[in-house]
């Protein structure tokens, strides 16, 4: 079936730190990826909707110059946190879905936590 | 806009008890409905989902029908595990955009 990988899985840096997680999609193209956030207890919040070859799409709310998006690929997008704070110690997931299918699920990668010290 | 909304828990239940997770939501559309199930540290696994009125999503005993008349996704399982313990989330989509999620429920279930 469809795989969505995710890493790293953990990231434990400092303040100030910038920090790239990446997310692929093994066994299919994935013209639209999204991320999103997840805080303790809480459901997941879309931070924003990856595009590949442009520009992505930030929920209101979300800094793009804080989350940098980039999708170069049918198959990767990366996400970096420029300048972590504590307060963005979170649990980053993200999802594809195949493209040109309609109705089909997104398929969740594991999820990177996120630790700033 | 379209949202989620989901029981609040936690819910303990005693091993081979039956399960109810309530869902409703609103929809300016037609979603497909989905029940997604997160492990302790993991990411989303799709447990089940039903892309039009009428329809049952059923896996691994669980089962959910799309109610239209009653904008419920309601999650259901005759006999829990304890394995079965982990937070299920509610959530409607279109076309492989982006999703809408309930708020989870965790469920743990004592042996």
């Amino acid at each position: 079936g469809a795989v969505v990988s995710q890493h790293p899985s953990w990231v434990i840096c400092k303040s100030g730190t910038s920090v790239k997680i990446e997310c692929r999609s093994l066994d299919f193209q994935a013209t639209t990826m999204f991320w999103y956030r997840q805080f303790p207890k809480q459901s997941l919040m879309l931070m924003a909707t990856s595009n590949e070859g442009s520009k992505a799409t930030y929920e209101q709310g979300v800094e793009k110059d804080k989350f940098l998006i980039n999708h170069a690929s049918l198959t990767l997008s990366t996400l970096t946190v420029t300048s972590a704070h504590p307060e963005d110690s979170s649990f980053y997931i993200c999802s594809a879905g195949r493209t040109g299918e309609s109705n089909q699920p997104q398929h969740f990668g594991d999820g990177t936590r996120l630790s700033i010290l | 806009g379209d949202s989620v909304t989901q029981m609040e828990g936690p819910v303990t239940l005693s091993e081979e008890a039956f399960l109810t997770i309530n869902c409703t939501y609103t929809a300016t559309g037609y979603p497909s409905l989905f029940w997604y199930v997160q492990y302790p540290g993991e990411g989303l696994q799709l447990l089940l989902k039903a892309t039009k009125a009428d329809d049952k999503g059923s896996n691994k005993g669980f089962e959910a029908t799309y109610r239209k008349e009653t904008t419920s996704f309601h999650l259901e399982k005759g006999s829990v595990q304890v394995s079965d313990s982990a937070v299920y989330f509610c959530a409607l989509g279109y076309n492989n955009n982006d999703m809408r999620f309930g708020a989870g429920t965790r469920l743990t279930v004592k042996p």
